[in-house]
């Protein structure tokens, strides 16, 4: 079955520090990728999105993901994070079977930064 | 562009009465996925609709839980009856296009519903 592993549930950072968040998915098919932001008591928003091309993509607020194709891999990542940074991150991929798109979520990671 | 709507915010119902959630996509948006969300599962998409045809409901967790979508601006989610362990958040989300090519979700505010 086609499943979203996140590998981390929680992460705790002081400001400043790195972040990477691991996100592997298992489908051999054409997948989109996408990587959602769910801050406190809020919905779900976009942060990036891989289609095709460039396998390394810039999203908002420094955001960035890069996609391994052999490592079924779309890992998160920022250099630098902020105290707003604080919130839950969803990987999630888009399948693309019979016709119709399919978005699967990962468990989501919880992200506290500290100042 | 007022985004995808719920409602309501927020539902307290007692069990075994019928719960009613409410979503309006955006417009021009031809899927609508609904979501679950708690602290045990995470995310689980119960159903998702394409040009109002339901088109995978196989999360829908049991009969108690149905889903309509009469016309492309309005779907519900229903649970009757309703039970504690249906507490959770209920996300609604729309996009466009089935190609390959999918557009990202946009998520409404969801619905936090308590079943006491």
């Amino acid at each position: 079955a086609q499943s979203v592993s996140q590998h981390n549930h929680h992460v705790i950072l002081s400001e400043a520090a790195s972040l990477e968040l691991g996100c592997n998915y298992s489908y051999g098919g054409t997948v989109n990728l996408f990587w959602y932001v769910q801050y406190p008591g809020q919905h779900l928003q976009l942060l990036l999105k891989y289609f095709s091309g460039d396998p390394l993509v810039k999203g908002i607020k420094g955001f960035e993901a890069e996609f391994i194709k052999s490592k079924f891999s779309f890992n998160l990542r920022k250099p630098s994070v902020q105290w707003s940074d604080t919130a839950e991150y969803f990987c999630a991929v888009s399948l693309f079977s019979g016709g119709y798109n399919k978005l699967i979520f990962g468990a989501g990671t919880r992200l506290a930064v500290h100042p | 562009d007022a985004g995808v709507i719920q409602s309501p915010r927020h539902e307290v119902t007692e069990m075994g009465q019928e719960v009613t959630l409410r979503c309006k996509p955006i417009s021009g948006h031809n899927s609508l996925f609904w979501y679950r969300q708690t602290m045990m599962r995470g995310l689980e998409l119960l159903i998702y609709f394409n040009n109002n045809v339901p088109i995978d409901d196989s999360g829908m967790p049991e009969d108690r839980f149905s889903a309509k979508m009469p016309n492309a601006s309005f779907s519900t989610l229903k649970i009757q009856p309703s039970e504690p362990r249906d507490s959770a958040v209920y996300f609604c989300a729309s996009s466009s296009g089935t190609g390959p090519m999918s557009s990202p979700l946009h998520f409404g505010n969801g619905t936090r519903l308590t079943v006491t």
